[in-house]
């Protein structure tokens, strides 16, 4: 009965590299968000995804940003040429139906990127 | 504008002593209110969803309560297993966005 699970649960980058980042979602669960914690403030929500669609990216920013979640496959969230101010933890969550129905999500672990 | 403010940032308790922790909200209609607990190092666990004032949910020592402004998790008789951060959420009617507060840090002492 596996939870949300992402991977590399830490991810080292120089800047101006690329990071990509994985989220595989509780099995059934169709629905993926994806979220930014920098230390000490609250989760910051970014993108929400079903399978082969962005939902609704209005907190992803605009620019070396980008998240995908395919017919198969995990989710993937793809920062491009990464800066210091990327450094974070960015954790997935998942639902089985419309988030609209106000229905929980569930976290997986998280992955911690540190960009030097 | 959302908005999501939990208080106090930290607690810090005695094994046994019962509190409160308080999730303040502004939301232009709610569709509802979660309760999470996150320890180090780990994503948020799953407590609680509340979505009408005057709700209320209970599990183990923790009860949630919910006011057309205000949520209140409390704790009774904790112990040091029960210290985590516990974050609050809200989702507004209008949109699939949860809305975060930046929690309240407890801590339990033996």
């Amino acid at each position: 009965n596996a939870g949300v699970m992402q991977n590399p649960r830490h991810l080292v980058r120089r800047r101006g590299q690329e990071a990509r980042l994985r989220c595989s979602p509780v099995k059934g669960h169709s629905h993926v968000y994806w979220y930014r914690q920098l230390p000490e403030e609250g989760l910051k929500f970014m993108v929400y995804l079903q399978k082969e669609n962005i939902i609704d990216e209005s907190g992803m920013p605009k620019e070396r940003f980008s998240a995908e979640f395919p017919k198969e496959g995990p989710s993937i969230l793809r920062i491009q040429q990464v800066v210091r101010g990327d450094s974070a933890a960015y954790f997935c969550a998942s639902s089985p139906s419309l988030a609209g129905t106000g229905n929980e999500q569930f976290f997986g672990p998280g992955t911690r990127l540190t960009v030097l | 504008e959302d908005q999501v403010t939990q208080s106090p940032e930290a607690l810090r308790l005695q094994e046994g002593e019962s509190s409160s922790l308080n999730c303040s909200y502004t939301v232009s209609g709610l569709r509802g209110l979660f309760w999470y607990r996150q320890d180090p190092g780990k994503g948020p666990e799953f407590l609680f969803t509340l979505y009408s004032a005057g709700e209320e949910k209970e599990k183990e020592r923790l009860k949630a309560t919910l006011t057309k402004k205000e949520s209140f998790l409390h704790i009774t008789a904790p112990k040091p297993e029960d210290s985590a951060t516990y974050l609050c959420a809200v989702q507004a009617e209008s949109n699939y966005q949860l809305i975060w507060g930046a929690g309240t840090k407890l801590i339990i002492k033996p």
